[in-house]
Order: structure tokens, then C-alpha cells, then sequence
């Protein structure tokens, strides 16, 4: 079966550091990834994209994203956290043979302390 | 910026009333997605719209759920006697071809 995992619920990191939020998938066939921000009561904000190329993708608020084949890991991250980065983030997986469906993962809570 | 718009914000109704969720895509967008979110927690995939048919849908989305394009820009959601455990937040996401998804700010229904 077809699915994506986020094995954080939630992830706790000091302002300044770096951090990871981590997604693992089983989707078959170079399936695209992206991930998404959701801020509380708003809906949810597209952040970056793998589609082919270079493994580590840059994004919107100085995310970016390491794609590993092997691993089959597409996980986020920021080299600095910001307080205003506390959300919820949620990874999302589109297969290349059926693009028009998406798999969610369950979404990690980031909190980020001053 | 282009972007998906959603009304309403938020409703209230009572349970068995039927509810209308109304959403305009991105205009030049070919795919429309409903998803709905309890409470904060993870996005359930409803039902995906493509050529006027849809192409897929959840077992949530039962016979007491349909979803229309009445107009070549409004995409709804009908829920024809709404449960208490329809409240949610319900989203409307659209795309071009291949690519991401864009997202509304949501609905959010209250069934009492």
C-alpha cells in the first residue's frame, strides 16, 4: 500500500538552531514530493518540490529539502529556526503515473522556542 | 498572486440540514480537490474533479456527499444531511497539470 510517513509528531527546537522534519514514503515509480506549511486556522501553504534534478531543493522561508533515493526519505529543513517557524508541516507525495492523486503524511508540529 | 478562495469561513448547522461549500479554483487550473482536517490533525483526501467527472474518491466521501462545477469556476461541496462528525475544516485545493496543489483557507462547519 501506498503510503507516507512523518514519525514526529512533534518536533521541539531552540531559535537559532537547526532543525529536521523528517518524511519517509512508500510510493512507487519517482514519485514526486512536496512539502507544506500550515499556520493555525489558515490553510495549507505550498513550501517546496522535488520534481528531478538536484537532491537538496531550496524553498520558500529559507527551507529547503534533501531528497535520498535509497532511502526513500524527503526530509525538511532549515539550518536556523525562527520563533515565527512554529506550524504544522506536512509532507505529501504525488506518484508519476497517476499525478492527480496525492498522499499525505499525518503532519508534525514544529515548535520553536525563544 | 492567483489563489483558491473558499465561502463560507464558517458555518453552523444543525445536524440533518444540508450544507453547500463553495470554492473558486485557479482559473486556468484543470484538477479540484475537496479535503477536510479535524480539528488540526491530518488532511483527509474527500473526493478529486477532473474534466468534469471525478476521478476519485474516499470512503468518506459517501452517498450524503456530491460535488458540482456548475459553471466553469465554482467547484461545491454538497453535504446533504450533515452528522456531527462532518464538522471539520474542509479545504479546496487546485491545480494546473503536474505540479502542487493549491490550497483555500478553508470552510469550517460546525454541525450542532
Amino acid at each position: 500500500a501506498q503510503s507516507v510517513a512523518q514519525p514526529e509528531d512533534q518536533v521541539n527546537v531552540a531559535e537559532g538552531n537547526p532543525l529536521t522534519v523528517k518524511c519517509t514514503y512508500s510510493v512507487s515509480g519517482n514519485p514526486y514530493l512536496f512539502w507544506y506549511v500550515q499556520y493555525p486556522n489558515r490553510g495549507l501553504q505550498f513550501l517546496l518540490k522535488y520534481i528531478t534534478g538536484d537532491n537538496l531543493v531550496k524553498g520558500s522561508y529559507g527551507f529547503e529539502a534533501e531528497f535520498n533515493k535509497s532511502q526513500t526519505s524527503f526530509h525538511l529543513k532549515k539550518p536556523s529556526a525562527l520563533v515565527s517557524d512554529s506550524a504544522l508541516y506536512f509532507c505529501a507525495v504525488s506518484p508519476r503515473y497517476n499525478f492527480n492523486k496525492f498522499y499525505f503524511g499525518s503532519g508534525t508540529k514544529l515548535n520553536v522556542k525563544p | 498572486e492567483p489563489e483558491v478562495t473558499q465561502t463560507p469561513s464558517h458555518q453552523v448547522t444543525q445536524m440533518g440540514q444540508e450544507v453547500i461549500l463553495r470554492c473558486v479554483p485557479i482559473s486556468n487550473h484543470l484538477y479540484f480537490y475537496w479535503y477536510r482536517q479535524i480539528l488540526g490533525q491530518k488532511v483527509e483526501f474527500l473526493v478529486s474533479f477532473y474534466n468534469n467527472e471525478i476521478s476519485e474518491k474516499s470512503e468518506i466521501f459517501d452517498d450524503q456527499f456530491s460535488v458540482e462545477r456548475p459553471d466553469g469556476s465554482n467547484f461545491t461541496l454538497k453535504i446533504r444531511s450533515t452528522k456531527l462528525e462532518d464538522s471539520a475544516m474542509y479545504f479546496c485545493a487546485s491545480k494546473q497539470n503536474t505540479g502542487e496543489l493549491f490550497f483555500g483557507e478553508g470552510s469550517r462547519l460546525t454541525v450542532l
